[in-house]
């Protein structure tokens, strides 16, 4: 059974860096069939898939146009984990950000089939 | 993007009676290989959302088989044949046909 466990916290001030961690278990990092994503929640959004790593004879990674020049996703090999780095952050970036898996065509094209259980994140001074 | 439009927004719901969610997308679903990746996805209050079906019409690992989807192209439904208070939440559409993969707005379906 696939888990994902999202750590990192719930406040950060305006301009700064939010960091989230999704630990992985049930699954490798680098698998080379899946795809590790990060995904927020809020009300005026809805769901907002934000990028993704994987891997495939090496790393890659895709970003949503909306946050592409603030974000950074990360695989963490050792630790089998991967990370939301989102700069710069506003007011308008409070949201629940999800961590979610996809395991890709060669499992049915699920889309996301696993997710964390999601971080309440504000941003505010 | 391909734009995912959901109908209704709420569905106020008798238990034991069936219900029914649409979903359009601004584009046909159809891959290459034939197939439509559309899936739901539900939410319950508090909790992350959990699949339910994927490629249109597969029942993922677990889910009931009251739930059921169906359609192709363009046009999509979910239809939960009974139900029961522990359907209450919102529902999502969600497409992985064209990169990047987009959701709808989420329907809310509530007990009468």
């Amino acid at each position: 059974q696939v888990q994902l466990l999202q750590s990192g916290p719930g406040l950060v001030k305006p301009s700064q860096t939010l960091l989230l961690t999704c630990a992985i278990s049930g699954d490798s990092v680098s698998n080379n069939s899946t795809a590790w994503n990060w995904i927020r929640q809020s009300p005026s959004r809805g769901l907002e898939w934000l990028g993704r790593t994987y891997y495939r004879s090496k790393w890659y990674n895709d970003y949503a146009v909306s946050v592409k020049s603030r974000i950074t996703i990360n695989p963490d090999t050792s630790k089998n984990h991967f990370s939301l780095q989102l700069n710069s952050v506003t007011p308008e970036d409070t949201a629940v950000y999800y961590c979610a898996r996809d395991p890709g065509r060669s499992a049915g094209g699920r889309g996301f089939d696993y997710w964390g259980q999601g971080t309440l994140v504000t941003v505010s001074s | 993007d391909i734009v995912m439009t959901q109908t209704p927004l709420s569905s106020p719901v008798t238990l034991g009676q069936p219900a029914s969610i649409s979903c359009r997308s601004s584009q046909s679903l159809a891959h290459s290989d034939g197939n439509s990746y559309l899936s739901w996805l539900q939410q319950r209050p508090g909790q992350p959302p959990r699949l339910l079906i994927y490629k249109s019409s597969n029942r993922f690992s677990g889910v009931p088989d009251r739930f059921s989807g169906s359609g192709a192209g363009t046009d999509f439904t979910l239809k939960i044949s009974r139900v029961e208070a522990e359907d209450v939440g919102v529902y999502y559409c969600m497409q992985a046909t064209q990169f990047p993969w987009t959701f709808g707005q989420g329907t809310k379906v509530e007990i009468k």
